[in-house]
């Protein structure tokens, strides 16, 4: 497995701002996720992130509004650009750790995010 | 058809009794499966993969797959209060993916 942190782990923010969350991974890993939950929801990807590559989106989500860093194999930020209240949500960063016959996911504590 | 494919519940199951959670997936996702536990305010926590069609355990958590039904199964025995959370079972796609079902949420009654 892998132990991941997450920084911050909840933010009030203002309609129009942006915030960038951080995610750190005790090990080095290749791919790295970002996921949305809303309140009641499953998960919802928004990108895959591979270091030295360019993070792929998923349909609906876009460079401009959720730009990713991977700058190295332990960590990436994830910033939430010109946020409105629609934005407000649970934003999971996980990794991706060889198990026993295929990977696994591990998933960091999430970032409550409100905006206001 | 969705990909995977849980009842959202709530399953209400008495304490020390056997609680059941199924999932059914399509053709597009592979033979990886996971079941995560999520509790209330809480990250989703990986307690089961299985990838061979039978039973695998581990304490009191048994999965099963089924890959000519298509459906795959966690079984939790002598089920206490502690075990009242959201159950996700995700699979992976042919990108290496994980797919999620909507999770079942499972309420333990002392």
């Amino acid at each position: 497995s892998a132990v991941i942190s997450q920084k911050p782990s909840r933010d009030i923010c203002q309609r129009g701002t942006s915030l960038t969350i951080q995610c750190q991974v005790d090990s080095q890993v290749t791919m790295m996720f970002w996921y949305r939950q809303q309140p009641g929801q499953s998960l919802t990807l928004i990108a895959t992130a591979n270091q030295g590559s360019e993070a792929t989106y998923e349909s609906g989500f876009v460079i401009d509004k959720f730009p990713i860093s991977r700058p190295n194999l332990t960590f990436s930020t994830l910033t939430v650009s010109n946020m409105s209240p629609e934005d407000s949500s649970i934003y999971l960063c996980s990794v991706e750790v060889s198990g026993q016959s295929s990977y696994e996911q591990y998933f960091g504590p999430g970032t409550r995010l409100t905006v206001t | 058809q969705k990909e995977v494919e849980q009842n959202s519940g709530p399953l209400s199951v008495p304490e020390g009794a056997i609680a059941s959670l199924n999932c059914t997936y399509s053709d597009r996702v592979s033979q990886s499966f996971f079941w995560y536990r999520q509790y209330s305010g809480k990250s989703p926590e990986l307690i089961m993969s299985i990838y061979s069609n039978g039973d695998k355990e581990d304490g009191r958590f048994t999965a099963q797959l089924n890959k000519a039904s298509q459906y795959v199964s966690l079984l939790i025995r002598d089920s206490q209060p502690s075990d009242s959370a959201t159950y996700l079972c995700a699979a992976l796609d042919s990108n290496y993916q994980l797919i999620w079902g909507a999770g079942t949420k499972l309420i333990i009654k002392p």
